[in-house]
């Protein structure tokens, strides 16, 4: 199984950027790279996804190594509502017909002071 | 507009019970989920449809069964409830089942007792 690394947490403060790292050492050629998050008593939410090269959105930037053993993403201002839980997660192949499956770790419970 | 909507959002029973959870959504996705958080907060997929189809079943024990109605639903009925059974349930949805973005649910949380 391809699996990721991630620290339990991280503090940041408000109007700061934020890198939130993940480790994928075992990630396969074809495996994208993708991040959610989760808000307290709420569902998982997308922030954003890549394969190799890096992204942006309006939520993030995503940055790739080139050897993709590793990803970071990138809060540019951090708010108080962008305190969460941030999952990284690969594409994992299962058992069920070759249908992906995403496996949710731990995640990083980031934390925002004002 | 709710994209995905789960009723109800809190549910407690006794153990023995059967119960079910609906989920619904309105972004005319054709594949829908099932995924348990535990206390410890991982997030585990149970089940995956796509077009009414069930594609994913991650070892999920006989007592939940999934029903699928049309393609803007996905139902789980629980049968003789458990204490492990005992998390919240998040339904969700995407576009296909190439797994990109998926739309998640506000959670039913089940309590058993």
């Amino acid at each position: 199984d391809a699996k990721t690394t991630q620290p339990n947490s991280m503090e940041s403060n408000e109007e700061e950027p934020v890198h939130l790292p993940c480790n994928h050492s075992t990630i396969s050629g074809t495996d994208y790279i993708h991040w959610y998050r989760q808000l307290p008593s709420q569902g998982p939410e997308y922030v954003i996804h890549g394969l190799t090269s890096n992204v942006n959105n309006r939520m993030a930037s995503l940055a790739i190594a080139e050897d993709r053993k590793s990803s970071t993403l990138i809060l540019h201002r951090a708010t108080l509502r962008d305190a969460a839980v941030y999952y990284c997660i690969l594409r994992d192949p299962g058992v069920s017909g070759g249908s992906y499956i995403p496996t949710f770790g731990r995640g990083t419970s980031l934390i925002v002071h004002p | 507009d709710t994209a995905v909507s789960q009723t109800p959002k809190y549910l407690v029973t006794q153990m023995g019970n059967d119960k079910s959870i609906k989920c619904e959504q309105n972004l005319g996705h054709d594949t829908m989920y099932w995924y348990k958080q535990d206390s410890k907060k991982f997030l585990k997929i149970m089940f995956s449809y796509n077009n009414k189809e069930l594609i994913i079943n991650e070892t999920v024990p006989n007592r939940f069964s999934p029903k699928s109605p049309d393609k803007a639903h996905l139902n789980l009925h629980i049968n003789s409830l458990e204490l492990g059974d005992s998390a919240v349930y998040f339904c969700a949805s995407s576009r296909g089942q190439d797994y990109n973005e998926q739309f998640f649910g506000p959670g039913t949380r089940l309590t058993v007792l």
